[in-house]
This record gives C-alpha cells, structure tokens and sequence, in this order.
C-alpha cells in the first residue's frame, strides 16, 4: 500500500525558506517519478515540480522556477521540497505525489496527505 | 501562455449522466497530452479517477470513464450518485516535462 507522508509545513516570513519532505513507503521508490502539487486556500490544483525517478531530469512550473528545487533521496526513499523567496501567494497545501511509472509525463497515481505552509510576516 | 480549460461548475440530478470537458487553448487535446482527471473533496486528498485518457485508476466505480470528445478531454459519470458531488480537476502534460492543471469544475449532484 502506498504511503507518503508529508513533513515540513509551517508558517514562515516572506523572503525566507522553507524545506518539505516526503516520506515513502509501500512502493519501489526509486522506480517512478515524484510530483509536487499545491493548492491554495480556496484555489484550484496548481502542479509545481516533478523529479524524474533517477534525479536526472527536474522540471518546475514557471510560478516557482528559481526559488523551488525539489531533491530525492532513493536510498532514503524520501522526496524534498527546499523553497526560497518565499511569496505570500505560495501560501498553500502542499501534497507530495507519486508517478505511474519512471517517466514524468503520465501524470500522478498517488497522493500523501498534504502539508500547509503559510507565509505570512 | 498555455492555459487548460474547464467548465467552473456543472450541476447533474441523481442516476443522470455529466460529461466534463478539459481542453487546451494552444489547440486540440490528443492522448499525447496523457490527459489526466482527479477528483478533490475539500479537506481530502485528491484522488485519481482516469489516467491516460481513458484507463481508469483501482477502485473507481465503473461510472467514470475518459475519453477524448473532438478538441477536448472528457470526463462522464453515467449515473452520478451523492457522493460525486466533488471537484474536478483535470491535467495535462504539455511537453518540456510540464503538467498543468485546469482551473477544476465543481460538481452538483441534486
């Protein structure tokens, strides 16, 4: 059974940083690409970053590109979000999210639980 | 800018049919896009419904099936119950390693 179980989440000052984790379990971690995905408060589903399954590729949505960097750790099985300049408007849920399969086109299988990070001086 | 679009809401009576439609205005959906639908209750995590146009996820009540109608991803529930009264979202890969979402259609069932 998956499981990812999303750490990290807290209330932090604009302009600073703020580092997410995902814990994985339940699934050969390092056989499929990672997502992150967020949803602000009374927003739609915004996708914001995937690591392929060797770390090899990353790609970010163009809201994030500079200030997110998102790591894995296969031999930890874990998934990272280190997130810099912080904005009021990344403001949101943040859930950690499984591929189907080792590309990172197909879209996402599974979903942890989420994570809230608030920015707000 | 490469916008996915989605109807806002959609309202459906108890055992009747909806059809959600997710397109793309740089053109034509194609199963290219690897067209993608989630279903998120507030307070939930999203749950995977379709995948892949029109293979549906384990677990998902025969109800929902995918497809691509002309230009458009499509979503049907045949027989919409109570508790699919949720929101919509729909995503899609539009190449250099980017998904996007569209903006979610809120479902009424009543």
């Amino acid at each position: 059974q998956v499981q990812l179980v999303e750490s990290g989440g807290g209330v932090v000052q604009p302009g600073r940083s703020l580092r997410l984790s995902c814990a994985a379990s339940g699934f050969s971690f390092s056989d499929y690409g990672m997502h992150w995905v967020r949803q602000a408060p009374g927003k739609g589903l915004e996708w914001v970053a995937v690591t392929s399954y060797d770390a090899t590729k990353k790609y970010y949505a163009e809201s994030v590109k500079g200030r997110f960097t998102v790591s894995r750790d296969n031999s930890k099985n874990t998934l990272d979000l280190e997130m810099s300049s912080l904005r009021a408007e990344d403001t949101a849920v943040y859930y950690c999210a499984k591929g189907f399969n080792t590309a990172v086109a197909t879209g996402i299988d599974s979903w942890g639980r989420g994570t809230l990070v608030t920015v707000s001086a | 800018q490469t916008v996915v679009t989605q109807e806002p809401s959609f309202s459906v009576s108890p055992g009747g049919t909806v059809t959600l439609t997710c397109g793309l205005n740089s053109g034509p959906v194609s199963p290219s896009h690897y067209p993608i639908w989630y279903q998120k209750t507030p307070g939930q995590a999203p749950r995977t419904l379709i995948y892949d146009t029109k293979t549906r996820s384990s677990g998902v009540p025969g109800r929902f099936s995918g497809s691509i109608l002309g230009t458009k991803a499509a979503l049907t529930i045949a027989g919409a119950q109570a508790e699919d009264e949720s929101d919509y979202y729909c995503a899609l890969y539009v190449g250099s390693g980017i998904s996007m979402f569209g903006g979610g259609t809120k479902l009424t069932v009543l």
